[in-house]
């Protein structure tokens, strides 16, 4: 069985400062990691996804996640971050082979002017 | 490209009725998907098709529940004598391929049992 942990259910932050949000997987066979974000009333969206290769995956608006898979986990990054990214970040897996996708319950996070 | 489109957006409904939700996805898109979603908690798989074929169902997806692909390109979802533990975001996704292939949602249909 595939469990998603997101270690913060909320994460505020200034506009322009940085930000990480953090997510630690489990699985017994090995896994397609992505992240997803939803605003208000719309349908999640892929920010980045990572299958294999380079271990640093770059996804849109800016956003980064590095798959460390002795620790199992993919935390997610943004250098300097905008009122635009408040938002719901979900951190999914989809077990190979398999093609469903087991999701963590979510991080909040609010960017403060 | 217009996106994966789900009808309606809000349902209303009397506890023990039925309802049924549509979902038509990106039209070169084999692989539909069913997730559901509840206040405060990531979206969990209920059931997958690939073309018109149910091919994985949940434990989630009581005998309720049933899902249909009838022609490989839009789904229905039906829940029938609805309960208030019921109350939900429903989400419908597609893709083009299997596995690490992106899935694309819909914006959801969001059901209040009262």
């Amino acid at each position: 069985a595939q469990s998603v942990t997101q270690l913060d259910s909320q994460v505020p932050v200034f506009e322009e400062a940085p930000v990480e949000l953090r997510c630690n997987y489990s699985s017994s066979v090995s896994v397609y990691l992505f992240w997803y974000v939803q605003y208000p009333n719309q349908g999640l969206q892929l920010l980045l996804k990572y299958l294999s290769g380079s271990t640093l995956v770059k996804g849109i608006n800016g956003f980064e996640a590095e798959f460390n898979k002795s620790q199992t986990s993919f935390h997610l990054r943004k250098p300097s971050v905008h009122i635009s990214d408040t938002a719901e970040y979900f951190c999914a897996v989809s077990p190979v082979g398999y093609n469903k996708l087991i999701f963590g319950a979510g991080t909040r996070l609010a960017v403060h002017p | 490209d217009t996106g994966v489109s789900q009808n309606p957006r809000h349902k209303i409904t009397k506890r023990g009725q039925n309802v049924t939700f549509r979902c038509d996805p990106i039209s070169e898109h084999n692989r539909l998907y069913w997730y559901r979603q509840t206040l405060g908690q990531g979206p969990e798989f209920l059931t997958y098709f690939q073309n018109e074929a149910q091919l994985e169902k949940s434990r989630l997806l009581s005998d309720r529940f049933s899902a249909e692909r009838p022609k490989g390109s839009f789904s229905t979802l039906e829940i029938q004598r609805t309960e208030q533990g019921d109350s939900a975001m429903y989400l419908c996704a597609s893709s083009l391929g299997a596995g690490g292939d992106i899935q694309y949602f819909g914006a959801g249909t969001r059901l209040s049992v009262l």
